[in-house]
C-alpha cells in the first residue's frame, strides 16, 4: 500500500513566490515524517523532520493528522531551492517509505 | 553522521552480464538499505540488509536478481545479475543513523546497460 503520496511530479514557481510541496500519508500509528532533498549533482540528504519543528533554509512543514498531510512550505522561493524533494515516513520497525518525489524549479 | 562511499560511481555494462556495487560506511551501522532511483524519478527500496541475517527484499525484487552481501557492520555489496537495459538506473545505498530516524545516502552508482 502506498504510504506516502506526492501528487505533484513537477512544480515550477517564480523566485520570490511562495512554494508548497504537497505530501499525504497513510499510516495507522503515530507517524514520523521527513522531507529529504537532492540538489543537482549532490546526494540525497535530510532537509527536515517533523518532530524537530524547525525551519531549515526557510522551509517548514507541519504535520496535520486530520488531513494526514505533511506539506513543505517556504514563503519566498529562491533559485537555489531548485531540487528534487522527497517526503518520507518511518514506521515503528524503522522501515522507510519514500514518496515519488517532486521536482521543484524556481524560475529567476 | 555517516560518510558513505560507493564503487563504482558509474559503469556501462552489456546485457546479460553482472555488476557488483560496493558500499562502504565510515562507522558501524546495523541497518543498510539499497535503493534504485530512476533519474529525476522516485526512490524505490530494493532491500534492507542487516548484518548477520539474510537481506529482506521488497516486492518486485528477488535475491537471484539482486544478491546482497553484508559481511560486517561497515560494508555491503549489491549485485545486479543478468542485466538488461531496464536495469539502467542509479543505485544508492544508505544507512540509518544512530538516532534511528535519519538516513544517510551514498553518492550513487549510475548504471547503464546496453
Amino acid at each position: 500500500a502506498q504510504r506516502v503520496t506526492q501528487p505533484e511530479k513537477l512544480l515550477s514557481v517564480f523566485k520570490g513566490a511562495p512554494v508548497e510541496l504537497k505530501c499525504n500519508y497513510s499510516y495507522s500509528g503515530s507517524p514520523e515524517l521527513f522531507w529529504y532533498v537532492q540538489y543537482s549533482r549532490q546526494r540525497l540528504q535530510l532537509l527536515l523532520r517533523h518532530i524537530s519543528r524547525e525551519s531549515i533554509k526557510g522551509f517548514t512543514a507541519d504535520l496535520n493528522k486530520g488531513e494526514t498531510s505533511f506539506h513543505l512550505k517556504k514563503p519566498f522561493a529562491q533559485e537555489e531551492d531548485s531540487a528534487m524533494y522527497y517526503c518520507a515516513l518511518i514506521d515503528t520497525g524503522n522501515q522507510f517509505y519514500f514518496g515519488t518525489g517532486t521536482s521543484l524549479t524556481v524560475i529567476p | 553522521s555517516a560518510v558513505i562511499s560507493q564503487k563504482p560511481s558509474r559503469d556501462i555494462c552489456q546485457r546479460g552480464t553482472s555488476l557488483t556495487i560496493q558500499c562502504q560506511v565510515d562507522s558501524q551501522v546495523t541497518m543498510m538499505f539499497w535503493y534504485r532511483q530512476q533519474p529525476g524519478q522516485s526512490l524505490t527500496l530494493i532491500a534492507t540488509a542487516n548484518q548477520g541475517s539474510e537481506a529482506t527484499y521488497e516486492s518486485g525484487f528477488v535475491i537471484d536478481k539482486f544478491p546482497i552481501s553484508r559481511p560486517n557492520l561497515t560494508f555491503s555489496t549489491l549485485t545486479v545479475s543478468n542485466m538488461s537495459p531496464e536495469d539502467s538506473s542509479i543505485y544508492l545505498c544508505s544507512v540509518l543513523g544512530q538516532g534511528g530516524y535519519e538516513q544517510y545516502f551514498g553518492p550513487g552508482t549510475r548504471l547503464t546497460v546496453t
